[in-house]
């Protein structure tokens, strides 16, 4: 059972481009969330998703963001016109439910680097 | 509101020597309660965690942590430390269908 696949693992942007980072979930997990941390900081939260449905974005950015996870294939995070503030690394996570004895399992990260 | 802080955003420690890393959580409602650590240049990896039960939580790698309801902390600790534990250790709180991260701990071995 492949764990939470991230991809690409790095990735490098002009400002004004896109990026799209792509996470995988554990097989048979339907709970997906993603993460940004910042250099020198910790972990915060972005979006917290299940199939079709975003179900918390309180952490995400009100423009440029967006996130899905549809019904077939990975979750998607976009940022669009991206600036150089968009440096970070992104990290997906998964867990087949919620509840805290329900483990989230993360992936390595996408690190994007917007030049 | 749920938080969770970590006073110490470094520690450095002689190798073999015992190490204590504090967090403090704040929370009115049932608390789930996680340390994370991330290696150099990886992602997380799940130490060990608190959901209901004895207070003294065992995880890999040889730490330990105990849950203190009345000083409402988790502090993370191993007898001994190794190089190899060098990295940066999460105090995470569930709640709201969430996790929500510590700033996090830089845990250096000095050899």
């Amino acid at each position: 059972n492949a764990g939470v696949m991230q991809n690409p693992r790095h990735l490098v942007r002009r400002r004004g481009q896109e990026a799209r980072l792509r996470c995988s979930p554990m097989k048979g997990h339907s709970h997906v969330y993603w993460y940004r941390q910042l250099p020198e900081e910790g972990l915060k939260f972005m979006v917290y998703l299940q199939k079709e449905n975003i179900i918390d974005e309180s952490g995400m950015p009100k423009e440029r963001f967006s996130a899905e996870f549809p019904k077939e294939g990975p979750s998607i995070l976009r940022i669009q016109q991206v600036v150089r503030g968009d440096s970070a690394a992104y990290f997906c996570a998964s867990s087949p439910g919620t509840g805290g004895n329900t483990e989230a399992f993360f992936g390595q990260g996408t690190r994007l680097t917007v030049v | 509101a749920q938080s969770v802080t970590q006073l110490d955003s470094q520690v450095p420690v002689f190798e073999e020597a015992p190490v204590e890393l504090r967090c403090n959580y704040s929370s009115s409602v049932s608390v789930y309660l996680f340390w994370y650590v991330q290696y150099p240049n990886q992602g997380l990896q799940l130490l060990l965690k608190y959901l209901s039960g004895s207070t003294l939580v065992k995880g890999i790698n040889g730490f330990e942590a105990e849950f203190n309801k009345s000083q409402t902390s988790f502090h993370l600790r191993k007898p001994s430390v190794h190089i190899s534990d060098t990295a940066e250790y999460f105090c995470v709180f569930f709640g709201n269908e969430k996790l929500t991260f510590g700033t996090g701990t830089r845990l250096t071995i000095i050899p």
